[in-house]
């Protein structure tokens, strides 16, 4: 079966300071793309990253990274110098086809 | 308008009562989306048209029923719907066979309240 696991239901983090969320997944494919979703309360969901399964570097976007363990079947989110624009609802998800594979979801909560 | 939106961002409606939610791409993408949000529950994949044909519906009770009249809009037609229906509807679309394999982009979605 497919599936996502994120099994921090909430998290927080002081501003400024780093938080990692964690995701496993669960496929038989050995090429898919995984991704992190980010909603924040009452707004849309937006794309944060995206990694390629078959590329063993983990991918960057500014001060969100991730840790792609592929064979542990882990992607992990790391949020550096946190924000309170940070604050939101963070979706962990990988594709099979044209379908994503959702986890339920983990609350980041940012503290002043 | 940019991106996806979706009409109206709140619904109230009765189990007896027929309404439609409205998804609007601006995006030039070739699929689109309906998902089930609810609290706590992984984002439940309903429906996808890819190039206009319907291609999952996922075991989606009847009383949801979809139409693509082309690639730009999506609906979603409610009747007879029960209180576990109450949820947050997300819209989305992507573009299918692009090297950016699966971005969707969402739109804010209709909360939807049956009473």
């Amino acid at each position: 079966a497919q599936t996502v696991t994120q099994s921090q239901p909430e998290m927080s983090v002081q501003e400024a300071e780093t938080v990692t969320l964690s995701c496993t997944y669960d496929t038989s494919e050995s090429d898919y793309y995984l991704f992190w979703y980010k909603q924040p309360p009452s707004r849309q969901m937006i794309l944060v990253i995206r990694q390629e399964a078959y590329k063993q570097q983990n991918a960057t976007e500014n001060r969100f990274s991730v840790n792609f363990q592929k064979a542990a079947k882990s992607f992990s989110l790391k949020i550096s110098d946190s924000q309170l624009g940070d604050a939101a609802m963070y979706f962990c998800a990988f594709n099979i086809y044209y379908q994503l594979i959702w986890g339920a979801g983990t609350k980041l909560i940012i503290k002043p | 308008e940019t991106g996806v939106t979706q009409t109206p961002r709140h619904l109230v409606m009765g189990m007896t009562n027929k309404k439609s939610l409205k998804c609007e791409q601006h995006l030039g993408h070739n699929a689109m989306y309906w998902y089930k949000q609810s609290a706590k529950k992984p984002l439940e994949l309903m429906f996808v048209y890819n190039f206009k044909e319907q291609t999952e519906n996922n075991s989606v009770p009847s009383r949801f029923s979809p139409e693509c009249p082309n690639s730009s809009h999506l609906f979603l037609h409610l009747h007879t719907l029960q209180p576990e229906d109450s949820a947050l509807y997300l819209c989305a679309s992507s573009q299918e066979g692009s090297w950016n394999a699966n971005e969707q982009f969402f739109g804010p979605g209709t909360r939807l309240t049956v009473l």
